[in-house]
């Protein structure tokens, strides 16, 4: 693995179900975050962890959860997946402290039916 | 409310320069960063400013205003590659990044 990848690459899932985005970085960052980005908007940050065993909540955590069992994996959960939840998610990490540009992965393209 | 504001969309010529906006309101501010964005890809870092002034790096500048809540991205020599948003982001007193919704800029030949 070299920098940051996320799983799937796109889904099309049905509303209600539960879905799971993965996130893997091999950079040793402290900090990881989970955005999604949608036509028109700028990224907004769903949820972040600043290190392992810690998260907080970003601008629109309604619907998501993570979880930061260790340095490398960031999972994105959806435990009740709705058709506004349709958009491209983002993972992205960075070392700690405030000039640290954030590293983005492919991206999942999801879309909820 | 925490607020940044980007050109829609912007148009420039090919060999040409051209200077994409960005104003900003935000509760606090930690450094303001540009990234560019190729459809369908991921966002790759371009620029920090913390301090007032002119940044270059190559065909790149960004320069911050942070009296006037203002940055602009600078590109030279544009190129066809060059095609791509430019997204504004500025960090605030939570260290949070706060994103601005971006510019799709179109090179012509």
């Amino acid at each position: 693995i070299a920098g940051i990848t996320q799983a799937p690459t796109s889904q099309i899932l049905a509303a209600g179900r539960r879905m799971t985005l993965r996130c893997t970085q091999d950079m040793r960052h402290n900090a990881m975050y989970w955005y999604r980005q949608d036509l028109g908007l700028g990224l907004r940050l769903i949820h972040y962890s600043n290190t392992a065993g810690t998260t907080g909540k970003g601008e629109v955590p309604d619907g998501y959860s993570v979880s930061r069992a260790n340095t490398d994996d960031f999972p994105l959960t959806l435990a009740s997946a709705v058709p506004s939840q349709t958009s491209v998610y983002f993972c992205a990490s960075s070392d700690s402290g405030s000039y640290n540009e954030q590293f983005f992965g492919p991206g999942t393209r999801l879309t909820v039916l | 409310g925490q607020n940044i504001d980007q050109p829609t969309e912007m148009t420039a010529t090919e060999g040409a320069i051209v200077q994409i906006n960005c104003t900003y309101q935000t509760s606090g501010f930690n450094g303001l960063f540009w990234y560019q964005q190729h459809a369908g890809e991921a966002p790759t870092f371009l620029s920090y400013n913390v301090l007032d002034g002119l940044e270059e790096k190559g065909r790149f500048s960004s320069f911050l205003s942070r009296s006037k809540g203002y940055s602009y991205l600078l590109l030279k020599e544009l190129q066809m590659k060059d095609s791509a948003s430019y997204l504004c982001a500025v960090m605030d007193s939570n260290y949070q990044l706060i994103w601005g919704a971006g510019t799709k800029l179109i090179i012509k030949p």
